[in-house]
């Protein structure tokens, strides 16, 4: 079984949709991480949270939210999905070493 | 500010060698790394180099780390077709936190 998986896959939705994109891990990682990745930007850190009552915004936070669950899943909502928003989503998870340990992805597309 | 930056595309052909570049800004990053990204896939780490060190070789892989220029580079000895994949290279900041390059996509031809 993966360590990191996401649900859904793929989403395909309508602009101002809410869309919630879920994350969980059983490497029992501290640390969780979301990032979004477009062509020729590499993956650009949206939040992240060093245990369960830590959430911090990362680079490009505007128009996401998240809420970390339990020390296993850390969720990503889209309070009203807007085209440029339409990408691949990665979750991430790592201990104390940084090394990160990637989910296999969301392609979402926002008509 | 913190920036990580790389080229977008190499073509090599089969059996050659790959060298993938990358500059960084953050002379206080403890660890660099390489991840290689196959198509449908998420983020695998292929390889790390503490700060302190300026090589590190692993069969085919060698990491090369210039820490007066701030320039890494991979080198991938005798390139396979299943080599092709986007390789992303990446510095840890004092936040604990990752900073990506953009991705240089490898392309292995026969």
């Amino acid at each position: 079984d993966a360590d990191v998986t996401q649900t859904p896959r793929n989403r395909i939705t309508k602009t101002g949709k809410r869309i919630m994109l879920e994350c969980s891990q059983t490497k029992g990682h501290d640390r969780m991480y979301w990032y979004r990745q477009d062509p020729g930007l590499g993956l650009r850190l949206i939040y992240y949270s060093f245990d369960v009552k830590d959430i911090n915004k990362g680079e490009i936070s505007d128009g996401y939210s998240v809420s970390r669950q339990a020390q296993a899943k850390f969720s990503l909502s889209l309070e009203s999905a807007i085209p440029n928003q339409t990408a691949l989503y990665f979750c991430a998870t790592s201990s104390f070493s940084n090394e990160q340990f990637f989910g296999p992805g969301t392609r979402l597309t926002v008509l | 500010g913190e920036d990580v930056e790389q080229s977008l595309f190499l073509s090599v052909r089969e059996g050659d060698s790959s060298v993938i570049n990358c500059t960084y800004t953050d002379s206080s990053s403890t660890y660099l790394y390489w991840y290689k990204q196959e198509p449908g896939a998420g983020l695998q780490l292929l390889t790390y180099i503490f700060s302190n060190m300026d090589m590190k070789q692993d069969q085919r892989l060698t990491v090369l780390l210039n820490k007066k220029d701030k320039h890494l580079s991979l080198r991938i000895a005798d390139t396979q077709t299943g080599d092709s994949a986007i390789y992303f290279c990446a510095e840890n900041n004092q936040g604990g936190k990752l900073i990506f390059g953009q991705g240089t996509e490898l392309s292995v031809k026969p």
